[in-house]
């Protein structure tokens, strides 16, 4: 069956960066799309970006972009989000989930989050 | 850039209907997904498309997209579906959520 099981959390200084790993299994990536979601304490889900199967390309939210970087190596079935210069705003749960494989479409399987803190 | 609104809270009665609602520019013309999440749980996609439900979800969920308005309908509402929810469409290439809605059975 499907499942994405993601890495343990992470406690960060600010300006230092945090790599998220996502292993799945169940499919393979060339059928769907992976996306990065994040959730501050108490607050709603965030998209950071993933692949658009209708553009054919990884793409991130405007307010992530140069600062966030998402790769998945065929050869583990791991995806990884990488975002860096953290501030403590980006305190949160960050969540790997699948997408569409043709269109762009809703996400039916979500990993168990990955809590990342950061604080001096 | 475009922006999903919802109410941020719903009150409903166990065994009573409760609407939840998820408003946008011409969201009509876009796919709307519903996610439910209970604490320190990860989201369950529990309607994609507008109006299908992924295997497993109860029947009880339903969902409808006819104009600037989609909504998530939960009939005969139950004790384990109060938890939050969250709609979701694609605009262009960009994924965005609504702000969610706490959704109490009381």
């Amino acid at each position: 069956q499907v499942q994405l099981v993601q890495s343990g959390a992470e406690v960060k200084k600010p300006g230092a960066s945090v790599k998220v790993s996502c292993k799945f299994s169940g499919y393979t990536l060339n059928e769907l799309s992976m996306h990065w979601v994040r959730q501050a304490p108490g607050k709603g889900l965030e998209w950071m970006g993933g692949f658009d199967p209708e553009d054919d390309e990884t793409i991130y939210a405007q307010k992530f972009q140069g600062r966030v970087t998402m790769t998945e190596d065929t050869s583990t079935d791991t995806a990884y989000m990488e975002l860096s210069s953290l501030r403590s705003e980006d305190t949160a749960v960050y969540y790997c989930t699948r997408g569409g494989g043709v269109i762009r479409d809703g996400f039916d399987y979500w990993g168990q989050g990955t809590r990342v803190t950061v604080s001096s | 850039s475009y922006e999903l609104t919802q109410p941020p809270s719903v009150s409903v009665s166990p065994g009573q209907t409760a609407s939840i609602t998820c408003s946008g520019d011409e969201l009509g013309d876009k796919y709307v997904y519903w996610y439910q999440q209970k604490p320190g749980q990860s989201p369950v996609l529990v309607i994609y498309q507008d109006t299908k439900r992924p295997s497993g979800i109860p029947e009880r969920f339903s969902g409808s997209n006819p104009g600037n308005t989609a909504t998530l309908t939960i009939s005969g509402t139950q004790a384990m579906d109060e938890a939050d929810y969250y709609c979701q469409a694609w605009d262009s290439s960009t994924v965005v959520f609504g702000g969610g809605t706490k959704l109490t059975v009381l």
